[in-house]
């Protein structure tokens, strides 16, 4: 089983639409978990980072943790063309070494049409 | 807002040779990291570099591969006798505390 799973898509939806983007995990050592963006040939962008159970908002977006389910979630509310991307999901373990390596998921390519 | 800086942004190498990757992470940070991300698949782990040494390294960072933090702003990853598989975009990465804040990445082509 893969540590991180993440359907890669593509999606496609209007603008305007709420879109919902997944992962699923199964080391139940991660505990940090975090939503990038990245557009082609560039670096992820951070979009959010949460540590514990439950919703956390900024703006347009919702980020959601089921730590019981091993399952998070990425809401985009009135999503714009320029949401327009690849979606990544990372999450890391509690490090001694301080270091939280991230586990990555594949992501999941975005298209909102205008 | 501060950045993390990669340069060259591409390079083309033939194989067996040696490259140097560099990164300016930003100024405040304490972590350092490389990541690489091969055409199409998952961004995966290499290294990570605090305190002037390596933290944690995965089973792709090998005896071919280094990281050095020479000045206390630049941060280098160096391929010694890079290889056809090499080929991938390498995105440097830094953090103080919370998410990491990524560069754009060197896209590495090996010849």
């Amino acid at each position: 089983q893969k540590e991180v799973e993440q359907d890669p898509g593509p999606l496609s939806v209007p603008e305007g639409a709420i879109v919902s983007l997944n992962c699923t995990y199964s080391n139940s050592a991660f505990q940090y978990f975090m939503w990038y963006r990245q557009y082609s040939r560039k670096g992820p962008e951070l979009l959010m980072y949460t540590y514990s159970s439950g919703n956390k908002e900024d703006g347009r977006f919702t980020a959601q943790v089921d730590k019981s389910s091993k399952y998070i979630s990425l809401f985009i509310r009135d999503s714009q063309p320029s949401d327009s991307a690849t979606y990544l999901c990372a999450m890391s373990p509690f490090s001694g070494a301080g270091s939280y390596q991230l586990t990555f998921g594949k992501g999941t390519k975005l298209s909102v049409i205008p | 807002e501060p950045e993390v800086t990669q340069t060259p942004s591409h390079q083309v190498t033939q194989m067996g040779q040696e490259v140097i990757l560099r990164c300016v992470p930003i100024s405040n940070h304490l972590y350092f990291y490389w990541y690489r991300q091969i055409l199409g698949q998952k961004v995966e782990f290499l290294v990570s570099f605090y305190n002037n040494e390596i933290s944690e390294k995965s089973e792709i960072f090998d005896d071919q591969f280094s990281v050095e933090r020479p000045d206390g702003s630049n941060f280098t990853l160096k391929i010694r006798s890079t290889k056809l598989e090499d080929s991938a975009m390498y995105f440097c990465a830094s953090r103080l505390q919370g998410g990491y804040t990524f560069g754009s990445g060197t896209r590495l082509t090996v010849v």
